[in-house]
């Protein structure tokens, strides 16, 4: 149980195209999900906080009209990295707690994004 | 910022105990400490959490000193598969339970 899938797993885009990446948790409702950001032999770096049918909370120095996060269903949250630059390019991974998953609120996280912009 | 620190790297032979140490000085009374790890270019992977006590599952033992000011993650017998990078994570106890990733500890198990 608590199975976290993103899609797609690997993207490479033109610059200044704009890209979007899902997060689906299977078999529970998540009814928070977050998404991080991880550069080459770095750690993982929070972006943002989404709760179902509200807006997210983006941590500082995070620019909310170039990650748009979209948490419309207790089960898919998206972002979508509009105008992508080189500098984007990272490996994007989301997570999810909620009901059904676990009774300590941990995170699940996926299997990550790797998004290349050329 | 992070709450945790953790030394960079660790080896460990194989079939040997591996003892990742951890120190979250700053912990709240109420602030549960929980472990992952990752392998290369995929999600972290839940391993274990604890508040006051220690604990045991399938993958490790967890070790919270009285104070709670640092902790020890065993894996009883390492084996190549568990080379990964660990991260100890201490969780915010209410609102939106966010984890802020310290560096982590990569762990090399060697043959």
């Amino acid at each position: 149980g608590a199975v976290v899938s993103q899609h797609p797993s690997r993207v490479i885009c033109k610059s200044g195209t704009s890209v979007k990446i899902e997060c689906r948790s299977l078999d529970f409702q998540a009814t928070t999900m977050f998404w991080y950001r991880q550069f080459p032999k770095q750690s993982l770096m929070l972006m943002a906080t989404s709760n179902e049918g509200s807006k997210a909370t983006y941590e500082q120095g995070v620019e909310k009209d170039k990650f748009l996060i979209n948490h419309a269903s207790l089960t898919l949250s998206t972002l979508t990295v509009t105008s992508a630059h080189p500098e984007d390019s990272s490996f994007y991974i989301c997570s999810a707690r909620g009901q059904g998953a676990s009774s300590y609120n941990e995170q699940f996280f996926g299997p990550g994004t790797r998004l290349t912009v050329l | 910022d992070a709450k945790t620190t953790q030394p960079p790297s660790m080896d460990c032979a194989e079939g040997r105990a591996a003892n990742l140490p951890c120190n979250h000085s700053t912990i709240s009374g109420n602030e549960y400490v929980y472990w992952y790890r990752q392998i290369h270019s995929q999600g972290p992977q839940y391993i274990i959490h604890g508040l006051k006590n220690n604990e045991t599952n399938e993958m490790a033992s967890l070790i919270i000193t009285e104070d709670r000011k640092s902790s020890t993650l065993i894996l009883p017998h390492a084996t190549l598969r568990d080379t990964a990078v660990y991260y100890c994570i201490v969780r915010q106890p209410s609102g939106t339970y966010k984890y802020i990733f310290g560096t982590g500890t990569r762990l090399k198990v060697l043959a």
